[in-house]
């Protein structure tokens, strides 16, 4: 199957810092990219959908100035955390299709990143 | 709008015995169906999917769903339980090409 990575795997960070993710698919092109929140023991959360060259569409409830999304490339997206705070501590992952071929549209996930602020 | 139930939290089975996992989806259009496999901080990991062909599927480690529209289930199934497959499991549903909706997810624990 395709594949996706994200970057880094683990951070911690101190209260009021910024900290970036990068999710990128290695061997496809994804015009679309999808980050998730996973809170402990629970299922993921959609927190919105990066399209590659416009803006990002987030879900209800989330902060979109404090989540930023860029998709600058087809097989790049980022989500920076901005003046992160404990309760943004949380496992994030990213998501991509891959339309080529027989695929049928599922998903690929990264690895997860998990994030602790201090 | 779709969405999905997963039932029970938590499956304990011994190594061997069968594993079920249950899902049910409620869905305005012919859905798409996934099981996804995750291992503890790892991403998550196709173990297989429903496209509207063979309504048994067949995917990977040995395990397969079969989906029954009048039950609207898609229930996982693996006959026989190896150590290796205790991890948590969440069953998705997609229109296709938009959003995917996922289960709360079944945590799968293995007994010796």
């Amino acid at each position: 199957g395709a594949v996706v990575s994200q970057h880094p795997s683990w951070v911690i960070c101190k209260s009021g810092t910024s900290v970036k993710i990068e999710c990128r698919s290695l061997d496809f092109q994804a015009t679309t990219m999808f980050w998730y929140r996973q809170f402990p023991k629970q299922s993921l959360m959609l927190m919105a959908t990066s399209n590659e060259g416009s803006k990002a569409t987030y879900e209800q409830g989330v902060e979109k100035d404090k989540f930023l999304i860029n998709h600058a490339s087809l097989t790049l997206s980022t989500l920076t955390v901005t003046s992160a705070h404990p309760e943004d501590s949380s496992f994030y992952i990213c998501s991509a299709r891959d339309l080529r071929g027989s695929n049928t549209g599922e998903l690929f996930f990264g690895e997860g990143s998990r994030l602790t602020v201090l | 709008a779709q969405s999905v139930t997963q039932l029970g939290s938590h499956v304990s089975v011994s190594e061997g015995a069968l594993v079920l996992l249950r899902c049910n989806y409620s869905s305005s259009v012919p859905p798409y169906l996934f099981w996804y496999v995750q291992y503890p901080n790892q991403g998550l990991q196709l173990l297989l999917k429903y496209t509207s062909a063979a309504t048994l599927v067949k995917g990977i480690n040995g395990f397969e769903a079969e989906f029954k529209k009048s039950e609207t289930s898609f229930h996982l199934t693996k006959p026989s339980a190896h150590m290796s497959d205790a991890a948590e499991y969440f069953c998705a549903v997609s229109d296709g090409f938009n959003k995917f909706y996922f289960g709360s997810g079944t945590k799968l624990n293995v007994k010796p």
